[in-house]
């Protein structure tokens, strides 16, 4: 069973830097696997915010970037504001199967 | 501006089968890459993405649940409907209807429908 795993739970100060990762059981989280981030504040839908590893959407304000490193997918905030406080998930595409995994979410508290 | 609504019943029965219907509009999707699908969270939980179809009729589903999951759309009435049989309290979830441009971007989702299995 593929499983996706990012960290349950960071904290960071107003004003911080904050890095997310979303790691893959099968290995290296490369381009191919479009990954893709949402931000879910409670008792809402998830808001899209990175898609294809690096894209912003339109809305997607600029403190919040995509990349890879080091075999994963990885969600930086900086400058985090107060309203940032959410959880966060990652999505990947496993092309060899035609199907999609969500990571287990993060809990970002800004404190 | 893309706009997404599940509707269905908020309460099954065990064994019972789910249909849900999404509406959408502010896209078309006779559109080459345009794809509706489903995602569901029970209470407290995390997102598991269930299913996809896409404009050339391409469906794709979450293998643990593959043989219990139907996904069709009906584009004359703007409207993409999953179904899942069996229900049983581990389905309890909300669920939600997404839109997809490609492979790669996911980018709005619906307002989500809470359903409930219980006997």
């Amino acid at each position: 069973q593929t499983v996706v795993t990012q960290e349950p739970a960071l904290t960071v100060s107003p004003g911080g830097t904050v890095t997310l990762t979303c790691a893959s059981s099968t290995g290296e989280v490369t381009t191919a696997f479009y990954s893709n981030w949402f931000q879910q504040k409670p008792g809402q839908p998830p808001r899209a915010l990175i898609y294809s590893s690096f894209n912003r959407h339109s809305w997607t304000p600029a403190r919040f970037s995509g990349s890879l490193v080091g075999g994963k997918a990885v969600l930086t905030v900086s400058g985090v504001q107060p309203e940032d406080e959410a959880d966060y998930y990652c999505l990947l595409y496993y092309v060899d199967s035609y199907f999609w995994v969500f990571g287990g979410g993060t809990k970002l508290t800004v404190l | 501006q893309i706009t997404l609504r599940e509707s269905g019943p908020a309460l099954l029965r065990p064994r019972q089968t789910l249909t849900l219907t999404c509406n959408f509009s502010g896209f078309s999707f006779t559109t080459s890459g345009m794809g509706v699908g489903w995602t569901r969270q029970p209470p407290g939980k995390a997102l598991e993405w269930l299913a996809v179809i896409y404009w050339n009729d391409a469906t794709y589903y979450n293998p643990s649940l593959r043989q219990r999951l139907s996904i069709t759309k009906d584009t004359s009435n703007s409207q993409v409907i999953l179904t899942l049989t069996s229900m049983e309290p581990s389905d309890t979830a909300t669920y939600f209807c997404t839109h997809r441009r490609g492979s790669g971007r996911l980018d709005s989702w619906g307002p989500g429908t809470l359903v409930t299995v219980s006997s």
